[in-house]
């Protein structure tokens, strides 16, 4: 497998369940990025981890717990969540700019639609 | 705060007719620029980038897009469109954060309808 992988790639379910999404990614990047993308409103990032370590939280309820064990996973767990967070969870993934003449840009794996009834 | 405006929601061209969607962002410093697509069901695709050095960026699928300073602007064209160009695109500018991560701010997008 190559790029960004994400799982699962539809997810229902009830307000009251527990449910996580996952990331995996295979281009030996470092840094991990969660952004949701609404019908109504353009991508907002989530949450960043760098070397694991969550370097960006953009004010997501707490009902979002990422993740991240290592520099290739991240995980997403959801709880209690509402209708309103039904969307499209993108994972990310890239390398510092600069090093080895990468600059930078983010790769994407092709989302996890999540409904919430 | 760093910004991104894509003007056209929708837009809708002729197979074979050339294409220029807008973008004009907002960033304090010398700004990284990208061009990202969406086929449906998908995630984002990068059609191009800017950095530095030549204004005018050529991307994959034949596309390019010139960033001007003076007009804050970094908009895509194509000189012909084909029927598989159908998309939803995104621009978006590159905030670098410690580390020398980017945080890409997006803008809402423009879809784009092709005609046969």
């Amino acid at each position: 497998e190559t790029g960004v992988t994400q799982t699962p790639r539809h997810l229902v379910m009830g307000m009251t369940n527990k449910k996580s999404l996952k990331c995996e990614q295979h281009l030996g990047h470092n840094a991990m990025y969660w952004y949701k993308q609404s019908a109504k409103k353009p991508l907002e990032l989530m949450f960043v981890y760098n070397f694991k370590e969550q370097t960006e939280n953009n004010s997501v309820p707490s009902r979002f717990s990422p993740e991240c064990p290592n520099s290739s996973h991240l995980f997403l767990h959801l709880h209690t969540l509402q209708p309103e967070d039904s969307a499209l969870y993108l994972c990310a993934s890239s390398q510092p700019y600069g090093l080895a003449g990468d600059t930078g840009e983010l790769f994407f794996g092709e989302g996890s639609r999540l409904t919430v009834l | 705060a760093q910004s991104v405006t894509q003007p056209d929601i929708h837009i809708t061209v002729s197979e074979g007719a050339s294409l220029e969607l807008r973008c004009n962002y907002s960033y304090g410093a010398t700004p990284y620029l990208f061009w990202y697509v969406q086929s449906p069901g998908q995630g984002l695709q990068l059609l191009l980038k800017y950095f530095s050095g030549d204004t005018l960026v050529q991307g994959i699928k034949g596309f390019e897009a010139e960033f001007k300073r003076s007009q804050s602007s970094f908009n895509l064209r194509k000189p012909s469109v084909h029927w598989s160009d159908a998309a939803e695109y995104f621009c978006a500018v590159g905030e670098l954060l410690a580390g020398g991560y980017n945080k890409l701010i997006f803008g809402a997008g423009t879809r784009l309808a092709v005609h046969p």
